[in-house]
């Protein structure tokens, strides 16, 4: 059971748009940075957003990201058959000094 | 090219011990905290230990791995490693090493090293 909490599955039609939430507490995201990973099968995880909505060198803006107080949340718009894969959030606890990722949602592209 | 190569995982009986490597091309790890995360088969990323850059020298390691699990680093060879001893069956997974580069932001994995834990 982790501690941050994702939907196992999100799912929608080729151009759709899905978010993914992302929900802590005030140790976790309400007090540190959230990031989210892309992982396709098979490969290690891909880096998608950082400091709560900021997008990596070569990352379309499809992607996008948010927080709000303890939940943060990931957006996909026009969506394609490639981002089928399993998406996790990700920050640190600031009172217990850890790690920590959410337990993953996989999309589906319908 | 920035660039993260694990090594070392391989099958392994409970309670025998395995050494992890994870060498860095293209940048100085000393420049950043780098982390070690894992995933066991069909399963989701778990979070295993870091450690700071140069200026620090802080270690942080998950209650699953506390004690039993030890994280280093070698400037000379820009390499980190996971030593890790009293191995179980549940700690079976990949093993990625991580570059923390802003914030729990990491920009660069490597391709991950099983290691198995079987009798």
């Amino acid at each position: 059971q982790s501690v941050l909490t994702q939907p196992p599955s999100v799912s929608a039609a080729p151009g759709q748009k899905v978010t993914i939430s992302c929900s802590g507490s005030a140790s976790n995201i309400g007090a540190n940075f959230v990031s989210w990973y892309q992982q396709l099968p098979g490969t290690a995880p891909k880096l998608l957003i950082y400091d709560n909505n900021q997008r990596p060198s070569g990352i379309p803006d499809r992607f996008s990201g948010s927080k709000s107080g303890t939940s943060a949340t990931l957006g996909i718009t026009g969506l394609q058959a490639g981002d089928e894969a399993d998406y996790y959030c990700a920050t640190k606890d600031s009172g217990l000094t850890i790690g920590l990722f959410g337990g993953g949602t996989k999309v589906t592209v319908l | 090219q920035v660039q993260l190569v694990e090594s070392g995982g391989g099958l392994v009986k409970p309670g025998g011990s395995l050494r992890l490597s994870c060498t860095a091309s293209g940048f100085s790890l000393s420049d950043f905290y780098m982390t070690w995360i894992r995933q066991a088969p069909g399963k989701g990323l778990e979070w295993v230990s870091y450690i700071s850059n140069r200026a620090g020298t802080n270690f942080y390691y998950a209650d699953s791995v506390k004690g039993r699990f030890t994280v280093s680093r070698d400037y000379a060879k820009n390499s980190v490693f996971l030593q890790m001893d009293s191995l179980r069956v549940d700690d079976t997974a990949v093993y990625y090493c991580a570059r923390d580069w802003r914030n729990w932001g990491h920009d660069c994995w490597g391709q991950g090293t099983l290691v198995t834990v079987s009798t």
